[in-house]
């Protein structure tokens, strides 16, 4: 079945430390997003790619970085600049351009020691 | 500038009960409408979608929404609730060419037997 892969699911970052979030998918879709999930905040966009070797700054764009070299992959890595990085991470894609997501991963939970 | 409110953070239903989570909207243009459901640490799913045909929607596992352009409301109802829609639920809007797409900051449901 094709789908996103999220990995790792569960990730511990040490203060000063970039950690990058991997996400991949089989799904042949042109768009990937990623997503940062906060208690009572919904889902906020952090980065998004439409093609391959392209990608734009969501809403919160700022501590994070991406690249898109792969159509099927798009990690993120969410650097020492990220003051708070501790939140549940999404992956999504989506055959359509914009920024509306059809697919999702199962997350990465990122904490800090 | 589009958003939508979603009312009630939480919200406690019987088993067989009538499911009703609310969403508004703001949009200075006809918006598409859509509702995604959360399990516990996983992904997001996309339960329906209104793209300005049938102001009735029906989506997946009973779920069906009325889009009400005099009331900016697009809330998504189930006739009977069964314990395996205790979930979040995210209330989304789009303009038309989906370059604006944001969500709402969720509605937990819980079912109680």
């Amino acid at each position: 079945d094709g789908g996103i892969t999220q990995s790792p699911k569960y990730l511990f970052r040490k203060e000063g430390q970039n950690v990058t979030l991997s996400c991949e998918q089989n799904l042949n879709h042109d768009a990937m997003y990623w997503y940062r999930q906060d208690p009572g905040q919904g889902l906020r966009l952090i980065y998004y790619s439409q093609i391959v070797n392209d990608f734009q700054k969501g809403d919160i764009a700022e501590g994070y970085s991406v690249s898109r070299e792969k159509k099927e992959s798009f990690p993120l890595t969410v650097t020492s600049a990220q003051k708070n990085p501790t939140a549940f991470y999404l992956c999504a894609s989506s055959t359509s351009g914009g920024r509306q997501p059809q697919h999702f991963g199962d997350g990465t939970r990122l904490s800090i020691l | 500038a589009q958003s939508v409110t979603q009312l009630g953070s939480h919200v406690s239903v019987s088993e067989g009960a009538l499911v009703l989570l609310r969403c508004n909207y703001s949009s200075s243009v006809p918006p598409y409408l859509f509702w995604y459901v959360q399990y516990p640490n996983q992904g997001l799913q996309l339960l329906l979608k209104y793209t300005s045909a049938a102001t009735l929607v029906k989506g997946i596992n009973g779920f069906e929404a009325e889009f009400k352009k005099s009331e900016t409301s697009f809330h998504l109802t189930k006739p009977s609730a069964h314990m395996s829609d205790a979930a979040e639920y995210f209330c989304a809007v789009s303009d038309a060419t989906g370059n604006q797409f944001y969500f709402g900051t969720g509605t937990s449901l819980t079912v109680i037997p």
